[in-house]
């Protein structure tokens, strides 16, 4: 099946440093990803939803300014956190559609990262 | 807005039990649901997913039925073992507006006594 991978699949850093995760469909194209946040025992928030080649869609009461988001290719989607803080101490997913006909069955399906574990000291 | 909720938050039972988890969605306008494991510090396995056409899926001991008017799917254990231990979330992937974003439900914390 699809791949997508995350990375790191850990960071520690200090309060006030940004943080950059790379969400990558490994053997597929995507043209559009999300962006997914979990708190500790909670479930997962979609933050936002990102576009190749144009601006990401923030979900309401996520701060664009604060969680950047660029999808510069068909394959490849970051997230980066800046000026982080301890309170966006979080586990972060993303997912990826699969938007080549090629990839035949699984097409405009979505396939899940393995998440990143973000601790801001 | 779509709103997916997950009874029980949390379930505990001996081994060798059959179980249902229950998953409700408010907007039946839905491409598909899909159901996730998630260990615990750990990212999501997905265990199955039915579109909007279909009433169930089958995977092993697992079955996970889909009833669209109602706002309904279960997701039915047979037979649990300690190792299906951990956190069950259902997902809707919702057909208005060409979206094709999940909302993802509560959650079901499962614990299997061995």
């Amino acid at each position: 099946g699809a791949v997508v991978s995350q990375h790191p699949s850990r960071v520690i850093c200090k309060s006030g440093t940004s943080v950059k995760i790379e969400c990558r469909s490994l053997d597929f194209q995507a043209t559009t990803m999300f962006w997914y946040r979990q708190f500790p025992k909670k479930s997962l928030m979609l933050m936002a939803t990102s576009n190749e080649g144009s601006k990401a869609t923030y979900e309401q009461g996520v701060e664009k300014d604060k969680f950047l988001i660029n999808h510069a290719s068909l394959t490849l989607s970051t997230l980066t956190v800046t000026s982080a803080h301890p309170e966006d101490s979080s586990f972060y997913i993303c997912s990826a559609r699969v938007s080549d006909l090629a990839s035949g069955g699984v097409y405009n399906e979505q396939f899940f990262g393995p998440g990143t574990r973000l601790t801001v000291l | 807005k779509q709103e997916v909720t997950q009874i029980p938050a949390a379930l505990s039972v001996p081994e060798g039990e059959n179980l249902v988890l229950n998953c409700s969605f408010t907007d039946s306008a839905i491409y598909n649901l899909q159901w996730f494991r998630q260990d615990p510090g750990k990212g999501l396995t997905s265990l199955l997913l039915i579109q909007s056409s279909q009433r169930e899926q089958t995977s092993g001991r697992l079955n996970a039925s889909l009833d669209k008017s109602s706002g309904r799917s279960t997701l039915y254990i047979a037979a649990s073992q300690p190792g299906d231990s951990a956190t069950y979330l259902c997902a809707s992937r919702g057909r208005r507006s060409g979206t094709y974003k999940y909302i993802f439900g509560t959650g079901t914390r499962l614990k299997v006594l061995a």
